[in-house]
């Protein structure tokens, strides 16, 4: 199994900073099988990045993947209100089971 | 708007059985893989088994292997998760969500129903 560790586990920011959330693999990802999701209280998790690196659709362009192999990296350029939540980074490999990070807070400072 | 809508949750006591309904609407269902993840209160997502858009392929996590049988009918566009010999580590937010094929990010959520496991 695919043990995905995110980092940090919390990060307090202000509307408009940027926030850069990690994401590593315990085993190499083939075909950057990495996906980035969203998820505010009490709301079901949203799709942003798949591939790695490619926005879903409806995705703003503040919000960027990158990463291989074993480390990822989710961006979000300039932080707007609606953007506080936490986030979650799943591989999505041919082997199961699909397993996520355990997330990471991104909260108002 | 594309569309999933899970029902079935509630409250059972350990032992019990409990079976989720995945309602699809606005996309042709029947060309999407299906997932359950779920999400104990507080606490991460955790995927618990995927369904092949025919459903000649099944997974499903050790955790629920053996107790848990995920089901389509793409007639009803419908995905269904049979819970049996539930036990409190099994209370959670149960979602519902699709994607294109098995090595496919999970493009389409519902909104959830909680199962509760208690005495």
């Amino acid at each position: 199994e695919i043990v995905l560790t995110q980092s940090p586990g919390t990060l307090s920011l202000s509307p408009g900073e940027r926030g850069t959330l990690s994401c590593r693999a315990s085993q190499s990802l083939s075909s950057s099988y990495l996906a980035w999701y969203q998820q505010k209280p009490g709301q079901a998790p949203r799709l942003l990045i798949y591939g790695a690196s490619i926005r879903a659709t409806g995705i703003p362009d503040r919000f960027s993947g990158s990463g291989s192999g074993t480390d990822f990296t989710l961006t979000i350029s300039r932080l707007e209100p609606e953007d506080f939540a936490v986030y979650y980074c799943q591989q999505y490999g041919s082997s199961p089971p699909k397993t996520f990070g355990q997330g990471t807070k991104v909260e108002i400072k | 708007q594309v569309q999933l809508v899970e029902s079935g949750g509630g409250v059972v006591q350990p032992g019990g059985s409990l079976r989720l309904s995945c309602a699809a609407s606005r996309f042709t269902f029947s060309n999407y893989g299906m997932h359950w993840v779920r999400q104990a209160p507080g606490k991460g997502l955790e995927w618990v088994t995927f369904i092949r858009y025919d459903g000649s392929n099944k997974y499903y996590a050790d955790s629920v292997k053996g107790r848990f049988t995920i089901s389509r009918d793409n007639s009803k566009n419908t995905v269904y998760l049979q819970l049996n010999s539930l036990r409190a580590e099994d209370t959670a937010v149960y979602y519902c969500a699709a994607c294109t094929g098995w090595d496919d990010a999970f493009d389409i959520w519902g909104q959830g129903t909680m199962v509760t496991v208690s005495s």
